[in-house]
């Protein structure tokens, strides 16, 4: 069982970014599915979580109205849509899974990095 | 500013014990389960102590952790060299709606 996310890269500030987490060795729609960052030197921060069903879905005030989720469930995989990026959102970028909203985040990706710099 | 507290570093040599807090609420520990994370230098953070104080299969009995009220504690019995990571504290929280992450603990071995 492992995620693996993509997508990452440089990016203006004020640009957009799409970021994938493509799943393996499981159904990725029977869990719950968080999106972690990691600024350079600093510590975890939660970005997002949906459930596997989509009927919750949440964000970290600091993304929220910039930051989206999709679920592609035929391709096992998620997408994080970011918007007017700002350099505060530089970051490496985990895809995390658990299988409740509440319980430990079993399966981590290797992470992609988002770099926001003009 | 995390929603969860733990001291920024802790330090033994091999062998010793090493313990560190995780400081919440009670709209976070204070209701629900405490997971620890272990994050080595350049690698994914994995899960070290998942529902308060359970070990995955493989992490070594020498890791252990406690909660009571709106606080937790990892404790790392005879330490080692490759213990040297950094540490995270991890709970749901009501306010947030989501989940919150400790600032981290980085244990250096002396």
């Amino acid at each position: 069982m492992q995620v693996a996310e993509s997508g990452g890269g440089l990016v203006k500030p004020g640009g957009s970014l799409r970021l994938s987490c493509a799943a393996s060795g499981f159904t990725l729609s029977t869990y719950t599915i968080h999106w972690v960052r990691q600024a350079p030197g600093k510590g975890l921060q939660w970005v997002s979580s949906i459930s596997g069903s989509g009927s919750f879905l949440s964000f970290a005030d600091s993304v929220k109205g910039r930051f989206s989720v999709s679920k592609d469930d035929a391709n096992n995989s998620l997408s994080l849509q970011m918007t007017s990026l700002r350099l505060d959102d530089t970051a490496v970028y985990y895809c995390a899974i658990s299988g409740t909203k509440q319980s430990s985040f079993d399966i981590w990706g290797q992470g992609t990095m988002v770099t926001v710099s003009s | 500013q995390s929603a969860l507290t733990q001291p920024p570093s802790a330090s033994g040599t091999p062998g010793q014990r090493v313990s560190f807090s995780c400081s919440g609420s009670s709209s976070n520990i204070g209701k629900h389960i405490l997971h620890w994370y272990q994050q080595l230098p350049g690698t994914a953070p994995k899960v070290l102590i998942f529902s308060n104080n359970q070990r995955p299969s493989g992490v070594p009995d020498r890791f252990s952790a406690s909660k009571s009220g709106t606080s937790a504690t990892l404790a790392i019995n005879g330490l080692q060299s490759e213990d040297e990571a950094d540490y995270y504290c991890a709970t749901w929280d009501d306010t947030l709606n989501g989940p919150v992450f400790g600032g981290g603990t980085k244990v250096t071995v002396l």
